[in-house]
Formats: C-alpha cells, structure tokens, sequence
C-alpha cells in the first residue's frame, strides 16, 4: 500500500527566507502532484511532476522529482505572507493510470513578517 | 469556463440516514473523482468514474455508491450514516483518466452527522 509523508507537518518562517518542504512516498510511482489548501477552501493545483527529473517553477515557488529516491520537494525562496497555506503533496501507485492518488497529511506553512 | 461547482455547501444529517451529493464537472472534463477529507488530514480517495464507468476505487465500504451521468455530472451516495463520516467531500474533475492533468477541485460539501 502506498504511504505518502510530508515533513514537516508544521512550518513556521519570516518573510524573506527560504525553505523546502519535502515528501516521501514508499512504493514506486511516476507522477506526484503538489496542491494548496486555503483554510475553509479547496484545493488548488500547483505542480504536476510527470518524470524522474521533472522540475517546475511558480513564482516564488519551484517543485522537483526524484522517482529513483522516491522523493519530491517543494522549495520555497523569499517568503511573502500570502504564500501562508496548507500544501500537500499526492502520488499514485505505481502503474496506476487513474487519480487513485494518495495525499500526505498537509504542511502547514505559516509566514510571518 | 466555469469550474467544478458542489452542492449542497453544507449538510447536517443524523446517524442511519442516507445522503446524496452533487457535482458538475469543468467543461470538457469526462473524468470525476471523489475524496474524503477529514478536519485536519489529506484527502482520501474514494472512487472515480471515466465516461460513466468506475474504474479505480479506495478502501471505502459499499454503502459510499455513486453515479457519472452522460453530461459527466457526477453524485456520491452514501447510505447508513455513521459518525465518522462527518468530513469534507471534494469532487475534482480532469481531462482523460491517465493521470497526466491535474485535477480539478471544488469547493466541497461539508457534511456533518449527528
């Protein structure tokens, strides 16, 4: 059974600095999707990573795959207050040609001036 | 293009009773799928249909049904309320089934059993 872990769960940072969210998941997959979660909203795609390798910016932030290490990041660079959310991370199993995806628990990032 | 659009918002329903919720996909989206998510966690898988057909299901029992209409709409049934079923229902929507699209959420319906 595939296991998707997020660490950390909780993020607290200043404006301005850097940080990386990273995600684990534990039987081979080749995709990984990154989402946020506003509280009280839905989820907003940000990422679909579609290879081993695969790297894809956004603004401030810029997610990565590594299917060998079974490992994916979100980096974020130079926080800003409205990037304060919940993401998540999702994979689904390996093979698996539908949205049977499995979600991490959540990063709760907050950014603070 | 509108997006994927839930109803109801919010529903209160006691324990046994049974409960439907809806869902109309984004434009052009033959895909539907439905997850749970409870307060404070991921959402969880709980089935999705391709062209009216289920073609992938979670751990979720029998009585969690649904249904993919041939304008793609999409509803969740579920029967036999329990406790624990209060939750965030999400239905997201995406073009083809291989996964290679994001999907696409709505904004939920919040179900709460008593």
């Amino acid at each position: 059974e595939l296991k998707v872990e997020q660490n950390p769960l909780f993020l607290s940072m200043q404006e301005g600095k850097n940080y990386t969210i990273y995600c684990n998941y534990s039987t081979t997959s080749d995709r990984l999707y990154w989402y946020r979660q506003d509280p009280g909203k839905s989820l907003e795609s940000l990422f679909v990573l579609l290879s081993n390798g695969a790297v894809k910016q956004e603004g401030r932030l810029m997610a990565s795959l590594d299917t060998k290490a079974r490992l994916s990041t979100l980096h974020i660079t130079a926080a800003v207050h409205d990037l304060s959310a919940t993401y998540f991370c999702a994979a689904p199993p390996g093979g698996g040609s539908n949205y049977k995806l499995t979600f991490g628990k959540g990063t709760l990032l907050t950014v603070n001036p | 293009e509108t997006g994927v659009t839930q109803s109801p918002t919010h529903l209160i329903k006691t324990r046994g009773q049974q409960v439907t919720l809806r869902c109309s996909s984004q434009s052009g989206h033959n895909t539907v799928s439905w997850y749970q998510q409870a307060l404070g966690q991921g959402p969880q898988f709980i089935f999705q249909y391709y062209r009216e057909e289920e073609n992938g299901r979670g751990n979720f029992p029998p009585r969690f049904s649904g249904l993919q209409f041939p304008n793609y709409s999409s509803e969740l049934n579920v029967n036999a309320l329990e406790l624990d079923d209060s939750a965030l229902y999400l239905c997201a929507s995406s073009s083809g089934s291989e996964g290679r699209s994001p999907l696409h959420f709505g904004n939920g319906t919040r179900l709460t059993v008593t």
